[in-house]
């Protein structure tokens, strides 16, 4: 069964420090995987996807993330973060389920940004 | 700034009663997305549609719960009898492109509370 782990419930990171998010997969077929924000009282919002090419993935507010075919793993990371980056961060893939896909989400790590 | 809107964002209500949440995924778009958001289960998805179509409600609770998309700018998901364990901030969101690629643009959530 296809599954994502997000090891760090919380990370928290003093003001332009850098910061990394792992997100590590399980699956026995070639997947897309995304990298979801979830700001206070509000919807997810999409930060990037790998969906093929190349590995290294840069998305909106300055992250980006590495896809590690071998290590199943799709880290995200943002050389300086800011206290507005404060907020909920989900790690997902998609798989096939039948004629369609399934977006599976982890547990989410919470971004604490201290001044 | 096409969105999808969620109403209404906070509903209350007592154990027993109906709740219709609905949803207006953005124009366009031909896949919507059901989900629950609570904090002891993460983000669970509850069922989704393409082209209106009911694709997958493996998710939901059948007996109380049911999806429904009259139409293409409108998505419902019921609950009738409402119990406390339903209590969860609902997230529909939308999205078209290449099956398992697109990005998913979320509603900011109905907030339900069944007391």
């Amino acid at each position: 069964a296809q599954s994502v782990t997000q090891l760090d419930s919380q990370v928290p990171v003093f003001e332009e420090a850098p910061v990394e998010l792992r997100c590590n997969y399980s699956s026995s077929v070639s997947v897309y995987l995304f990298w979801y924000v979830q700001y206070p009282n509000q919807g997810l919002q999409l930060l990037l996807k790998y969906l093929s090419g190349s590995t290294l993935v840069k998305g909106i507010n300055g992250f980006e993330a590495e896809f590690n075919k071998s290590q199943t793993s799709f880290h995200l990371r943002k050389p300086s973060v800011h206290i507005s980056d404060t907020a909920e961060y989900f790690c997902a893939v998609s798989v096939p389920d039948g004629a369609t896909n399934k977006l599976i989400f982890g547990t989410g790590t919470l971004l604490a940004v201290q001044p | 700034d096409a969105r999808v809107t969620q109403t209404p964002r906070h509903k209350v209500t007592e154990m027993g009663q109906e709740v219709t949440m609905r949803c207006q995924p953005i124009l366009g778009h031909n896949t919507v997305f059901w989900y629950r958001q609570t904090m002891m289960q993460g983000l669970e998805l509850l069922a989704y549609f393409r082209n209106r179509a009911p694709l997958d409600d493996s998710g939901m609770p059948k007996d109380r719960f049911s999806a429904e998309m009259p139409d293409a700018t409108l998505a419902t998901l019921k609950i009738q009898p409402s119990e406390p364990r339903d209590s969860a901030v609902y997230f529909c969101a939308s999205g078209s492109g290449l099956t398992g690629q697109e990005t998913q643009y979320f509603g900011p959530g109905t907030r339900l509370l069944v007391l």
